[in-house]
């Protein structure tokens, strides 16, 4: 398996855009989680996902946060509008359900900067 | 709610120096606990994992012992090489509710030769 799966590797954009992040989880896995990394607050988790359905959203910022799994092999985070603040790298995680306990394995993340 | 506190870094050490780096929990049932490695440029890879009270978890020469009457899980290694140069997460993830993985700070280690 290619494992994780996360496009793109970088994206600048300017304040006011729209970014879209995408995720590929590993196949069989049921959950899928979406972290944001910054210097200051570390690693947050922003939403998390069972079966396709969205669980704990808490750690999402903002209304400008959305995030979508329409079926099992593909998920989006996107930003609308997009700010400075929001520069980080986001990372994308997955693993099996059924198993407790188990290991999360990420993919290589999206570094953002918004400028 | 769940926690993870790590020491502060970075730790700078010379190659062969014993790694000590300390990591403390609260958690509300009984939680699983991970050490994750993050070398430069690259995603989160789980270095070493334990289940329960009194396991260790060992990888790569890695070790830490899961201590319940202590809340905390440090990660330990006799003899540290330069490529072992990257951050360190403590994690943990609860048994029921919400499974996602609660991480500490990070701690950047720095080996020289």
């Amino acid at each position: 398996d290619a494992g994780v799966i996360q496009s793109p590797r970088h994206e600048v954009t300017e304040m006011g855009q729209e970014v879209t992040l995408r995720c590929k989880p590993i196949s069989g896995h049921n959950s899928l989680f979406w972290y944001r990394q910054t210097m200051m607050r570390g690693l947050e988790l922003l939403i998390y996902f069972n079966n396709n359905v969205p669980i704990d959203d808490s750690g999402m910022p903002e209304d400008r946060f959305s995030a979508k799994m329409p079926n099992a092999s593909f998920s989006t985070l996107k930003i609308q509008p997009s700010e400075p603040r929001d520069s980080a790298v986001y990372f994308c995680a997955s693993s099996p359900t059924g198993a407790l306990n188990t290991e999360a394995f990420f993919g290589q993340g999206t570094r953002l900067t918004v400028v | 709610g769940d926690s993870v506190t790590q020491m502060e870094g970075p730790v700078t050490l010379s190659e062969e120096a014993f790694l000590t780096i300390n990591c403390t929990y609260t958690a509300t049932g009984y939680p699983s606990l991970f050490w994750y490695v993050q070398y430069p440029g690259e995603g989160l890879q789980l270095l070493l994992k334990a289940t329960k009270a009194d396991d260790k978890g060992s990888n790569k020469g890695f070790e830490a012992t899961y201590r319940k009457e202590t809340t905390s899980f440090h990660l330990e290694k006799g003899s540290v090489q330069v490529s072992d140069s990257a951050v360190y997460f403590c994690a943990l993830s609860e048994d029921t509710g919400r499974r996602a993985l609660t991480f500490g700070s990070g701690t950047r280690l720095q080996v020289q030769p």
